[in-house]
């Protein structure tokens, strides 16, 4: 298995852009997970789904966010407007019940 | 909501020596307990991890220790090594169908010297 894949690796927009982050889980696992991680913040989970339902979006920290799993293979984290202060590395993690996370290689976002 | 602790938030020993971690938890219904190690521009990676019906756990070097009534666990690596330096990371969850739903303490940056 490939492991759980983000793309892009690196974003670099202008600020007011939307911006779309990508997310393909490990094959049969049944959760996943945003994350976000910053120097002054370290790693906060943003947004989790349960079977592609989302559970718990309580990290989301504006309404400038949204995530979408429109299927067990794919999830999106969406940011519109953007703004300098979301700059941050974005994780997706995936897990099978019971079993512990595996995380993406990361989305690095800059915007400028 | 939870709330983990992590000491100290660096940490320099030289090879061979042996290192300590310490994460505390706020919340009593926290039952699993996972570290993760990170290099520079990488994803986090378990390295170890535990539940709460285990008081310790060894995998080789490493070995996790885990006491529930004082709610805090730690990190032990022994016979250090220049490729053990990294970022390493404590976190909580509730398992069931949230084990990847994880707070994160602050980081340890763990600096191995040769």
């Amino acid at each position: 298995d490939a492991g759980v894949i983000q793309s892009p690796r690196h974003e670099v927009t202008e600020m007011g852009q939307e911006v779309t982050l990508r997310c393909k889980p490990i094959s049969g696992h049944n959760s996943l997970f945003w994350y976000r991680q910053t120097m002054m913040r370290g790693l906060e989970l943003l947004i989790y789904f349960n079977n592609n339902v989302p559970i718990d979006d309580s990290g989301m920290p504006e309404d400038r966010f949204s995530a979408k799993m429109p299927n067990a293979s794919f999830s999106t984290l969406k940011i519109q407007p953007s703004e300098p202060r979301d700059s941050a590395v974005y994780f997706c993690a995936s897990t099978l019940t019971g079993t512990e996370a595996f995380f993406g290689q990361g989305t690095r976002l800059t915007v400028v | 909501g939870e709330n983990v602790e992590q000491h100290p938030s660096t940490l320099s020993v030289q090879e061979g020596d042996s290192a300590v971690i310490k994460c505390t938890y706020s919340d009593s219904a926290s039952n699993y307990f996972p570290w993760y190690k990170q290099e520079l521009g990488k994803r986090p990676q378990l390295i170890i991890d535990i539940r709460s019906n285990v008081g310790e756990k060894k995998d080789q070097r490493i070995a996790v220790t885990l006491n529930k009534t004082a709610k805090h666990f730690s990190l032990h690596i022994t016979e250090t090594q220049p490729e053990d330096s990294a970022v390493y990371f404590c976190a909580a969850s509730q398992g069931g169908t949230s084990y990847g739903k994880l707070t994160f303490g602050q980081g340890t940056i763990l600096t191995v010297h040769p």
